[in-house]
């Protein structure tokens, strides 16, 4: 089953523009991740963030965290074609003890179309 | 190798046969998943293997899905009796550790279509 919802379901930007996307989720979580994939096949990943963490960047990429809240956000910057994909927020929720292995709930993403 | 690599890349199989997906992870990663993504949607955690032990098999779907990995690295993932249900794109992941804060290298999966 899915754990999160992503807002919105697709977004349309003009290049150079910047792009935000959105998760929530509904259980506790000990990190949260975003990974990014094009034509429906292998995903990559883009950044992790864990709980104890509210903000994290990496080059043209920004994730905020809000456990109070269970969401988080995904901002690309000065956007590019290139960027054009679909984009997934992942929780790991560890098991029972708290221990996280890598499996990872889902959202059902966000396609982004950035248009040159 | 470079990258985790799965065969076939597509699979078109007639409702009731047997099927074999292989995957083949990144050198050294003791770590490996499959999900199956759906048309749609995103991926959805099948199984989950500490080096030759399936430490996690809750997302099975059910007893015709059974998945091995003999020697600690390639691993194959096989559906009896498929069904047109059953048509998805699987992915194999791996990881470095296994415990702890782990990043997937996703394969570029195999597409199963069953008529």
């Amino acid at each position: 089953s899915q754990q999160g919802e992503e807002d919105p379901q697709a977004l349309s930007i003009q290049e150079g523009e910047n792009a935000t996307m959105n998760c929530s989720y509904k259980t506790s979580i000990n990190n949260l991740q975003w990974y990014r994939q094009n034509s429906g096949r292998g995903l990559v990943h883009l950044i992790l963030i864990r709980s104890n963490e509210r903000e994290k960047h990496s080059g043209r990429l920004r994730v905020t965290l809000d456990t109070s809240k269970k969401s988080s956000s995904l901002l690309i910057t000065a956007s590019r074609a290139a960027d054009t994909a679909s984009y997934f927020c992942a929780t790991d929720g560890g098991n029972a003890g708290g221990t996280s292995y890598g499996k990872l709930t889902f959202g059902q993403g966000t396609i982004l179309t950035v248009h040159p | 190798g470079a990258g985790v690599s799965q065969t076939p890349s597509n699979k078109v199989t007639e409702k009731g046969k047997y099927v074999e997906l292989r995957c083949d992870p990144i050198s050294g990663h003791t770590a490996l998943y499959w999900y199956r993504q759906s048309l749609g949607q995103g991926p959805e955690f099948l199984i989950y293997f500490q080096g030759t032990g399936a430490a996690d098999d809750s997302g099975l779907p059910n007893d015709r899905f059974f998945a091995v990995r003999p020697e600690g690295s390639v691993s194959t993932l096989k559906i009896q009796r498929t069904e047109r249900g059953d048509s998805a794109v699987y992915l194999c992941a791996s990881s470095l550790m296994g415990v702890g804060a782990n990043v997937l290298t996703f394969g570029a999966g195999s597409r199963l279509t069953v008529l």
